[in-house]
């Protein structure tokens, strides 16, 4: 069965750091990947996404991620944080051409002022 | 195009009680799913239906709960004889055939 590993739990970070949040799955076959982003109290919104083509994905907000199929990883980056950014991401995979994703347990990112 | 609805916002029910979450997925989209999210917790995926199906509920409890997607309609969670332990954000998403999903507000509902 396909997993989704984040292995920061929880990230601080100051305002104008630049940010990666690591995530690998297991599967081996194709992929479909995205980044969720919940703000406090809201509900999870799609960030970006890979299907197939250019690895490097540029996402709303200044996000952009970059699938590496031999390390079986999808970061997440941004050259500058923002306050506004704190929120919890998901990493999130469909593999084997079955729409069932299978969610990352989240990272908690914390910007401070 | 309006998002993925989901109704009631805030539910409150007492133990034993049944609750009814209902949730309208973004138009053109066939497929629906639902997730649970805990405090402090991940998003659990409960169960994933088409119209009329239910392709995967193996994140379903056993009892007490089951979910549905007529063919006209929103789609349902229902939970009977809800308990304390129910209390959570239940989310549902929905995605057009290329899967990436759309989610609503959440429904949290809360066990007195």
């Amino acid at each position: 069965a396909q997993s989704v590993s984040q292995h920061n739990h929880h990230v601080i970070l100051s305002e104008a750091a630049s940010l990666e949040l690591g995530c690998n799955y297991s599967y081996g076959g194709t992929v479909n990947l995205f980044w969720y982003v919940q703000y406090p109290g809201q509900h999870l919104q799609l960030l970006l996404k890979y299907f197939s083509g250019d690895p490097l994905v540029k996402g709303i907000k200044g996000f952009e991620a970059e699938f590496i199929k031999s390390k079986f990883s999808f970061n997440l980056r941004k050259p500058s944080v923002q306050w506004s950014d704190t929120a919890e991401y998901f990493c999130a995979v469909i593999s084997g051409g079955y729409q069932k994703v299978t969610f990352g347990t989240g990272t908690k990112l914390q910007v401070i002022p | 195009n309006a998002g993925v609805m989901q109704n009631p916002r805030h539910l409150v029910r007492r133990r034993g009680q049944e609750a009814r979450l209902r949730c309208s997925p973004m138009k053109g989209h066939s497929h629906v799913y639902w997730y649970r999210q805990l405090p402090e917790e991940g998003l659990k995926f409960m169960v994933y239906l088409q119209k009329e199906n239910i392709i995967d509920e193996s994140g379903m409890p056993k009892e007490r709960f089951s979910a549905e997607f007529p063919k006209e309609g929103p789609s349902i969670l229902r939970i009977q004889q809800v308990v304390r332990g129910d209390s959570a954000a239940y989310f549902c998403a929905s995605s057009p055939p290329s899967g990436e999903q759309y989610f609503g507000p959440g429904t949290r509902l809360t066990v007195t």
